[in-house]
């Protein structure tokens, strides 16, 4: 299986800045990395896949880049509602194979 | 608007079986696939298995193989999971997943929190 390393593992950031989350995969996946967002209460939502394509109705100060094993999802300005647990996962192979999350506190 | 409205909390003991239930709402529930998905604090995320609803095939991820066992039920849209088997291991939260593609999960329905307990 493909195994997905996320860091880092804790992130405290301010409403209105940027922060970057990293995800490495333990062999090339091309560009099938997608990102999911958790938070208590709500259902888990797909942000983004296939690397970079940003899922319909999800804001554009989300954006993830990269290819084959080095992966990056970034917020700019970050806003209230975006705090929470993040999770990479790779979509190339089965079994789907998810990161550890990163979480994304208020600092 | 899609929804997946998982069934409420179980507590089961070891060696019981349980099944769970996931209905979905909002669009052609043969259109899309649906997988199921394991969340506990020490493994993370791990993907259990993916079923499709139109023809009923199933492929399980090999860990999972013997203990999970999927089905749906077309005229009420409904997806189900069996868990076998259970022991403490299998204490967690389930979620079932739907997608357009295989091995990308769109929707999630709320999870359900399975609790293995003598």
């Amino acid at each position: 299986d493909v195994q997905m390393t996320q860091s880092p593992y804790n992130l405290a950031a301010s409403p209105g800045e940027s922060v970057s989350i990293n995800c490495k995969a333990s062999k090339s996946i091309s560009k099938y990395l997608a990102w999911y967002q958790q938070k208590p209460g709500k259902a888990n939502k797909l942000l983004i896949y296939d690397g970079s394509t940003l899922q319909s109705g999800i804001p554009s100060r989300f954006s993830g880049s990269g290819s084959g094993t080095d992966f990056t999802l970034t917020i700019r300005s970050l806003e209230p509602e975006d705090f929470g647990l993040y999770y990479c996962q790779q979509h190339n192979e089965y079994p789907p194979t998810f990161g550890a999350g990163t979480k994304l506190e208020l600092k | 608007q899609v929804q997946l409205q998982q069934s409420g909390a179980e507590l089961v003991k070891p060696g019981t079986s349980v099944k769970l239930s996931c209905k979905a709402s909002g669009y052609t529930f043969t259109s899309n696939h649906m997988n199921w998905i394991k969340q506990t604090t020490g493994q993370g995320l791990e993907w259990i298995g993916i079923i499709n609803p139109g023809s009923g095939g199933t492929s399980y991820n090999v860990k999972f193989k013997g203990k999970a066992t999927l089905t749906v039920d077309k005229s009420s849209s409904t997806a189900f999971m069996q868990l076998s088997s259970l022991t403490p291991e299998d204490s967690a939260v389930y979620y079932c997943a739907s997608g357009t593609t295989v091995a990308l999960f769109d929707y999630w329905g709320q999870g359900v929190m399975v609790t293995v307990s003598s």
